[in-house]
């Protein structure tokens, strides 16, 4: 059974720093890892999606990266920002279903 | 539309109560899912539609919970006589197939008094 987990669980840093996000998961068949954000009371907002194929995706400060192997992606933010406040999940593949298993998330807090 | 749209946003319901929470998915998404979300934690997956067929329930916690799609558009997710532990916010996701990302609604929050 696929399992996620992310470290750390909750983050607080000074604006301008750079800082990297964990995700684990226990099932390296996956064929993509997505990376959301989401703000308090909303939904999710899809970040960054890295199919097996690939090592890393780039979407302006945002870099995620995927280790198949060892089971392991990272998303990296650079110059953080207040308004990267948000908890931040990684999802992967259900073993034999369609659906998305989630981590806990990484609650960020970005201080000005 | 432009987006996943889940009605109502907020929903109290008085345990016992049933109630109906819908979602409108991209136009076009063949794949359709239901996720719960307790405080604090990451969602987990309740069901999946491709077009208007229920090929998973596995993640439905018990025979209260139903949900359908009938046209392959529009779903409803049913929860009859509403406890306590129903407490959470219901998300759904549409995607245009297997190995493509998905796209969530804002979600509905289902607080049981």
């Amino acid at each position: 059974k696929q399992e996620v987990t992310q470290i750390p669980a909750a983050l607080s840093v000074p604006e301008g720093e750079n800082l990297v996000l964990n995700c684990s998961f226990t099932d390296s068949a996956i064929y993509n890892l997505q990376w959301f954000r989401q703000d308090p009371g909303k939904g999710l907002t899809s970040l960054l999606l890295i199919q097996s194929s690939q090592r890393e995706q780039t979407s302006g400060r945002l870099n995620a990266s995927l280790d198949k192997s060892s089971g392991r992606s990272t998303l990296y933010i650079a110059a953080s920002q207040p308004g990267d406040s948000a908890t931040y999940l990684c999802a992967v593949p259900h073993n034999y279903g369609q659906n998305f298993v989630f981590g806990p998330g990484t609650r960020l807090s970005v201080l000005p | 539309g432009a987006g996943v749209s889940q009605s109502p946003r907020y929903k109290v319901a008085k345990r016992g109560q049933d109630v109906a929470l819908r979602c409108d998915p991209i136009s076009g998404h063949v794949s359709l899912f239901w996720y719960q979300q307790a405080l604090g934690q990451g969602p987990e997956f309740l069901t999946y539609f491709q077009n208007e067929a229920q090929l998973d329930k596995s993640g439905l916690p018990s025979d209260r919970f139903f949900a359908e799609r009938p046209e392959g558009s529009v779903s409803t997710l049913k929860i009859q006589r509403t406890q306590q532990e129903d407490s959470a916010v219901y998300l759904c996701a549409s995607s245009l197939g297997q190995g493509v990302g998905y796209t969530f609604g804002s979600g509905t929050r289902l607080t049981v008094v």
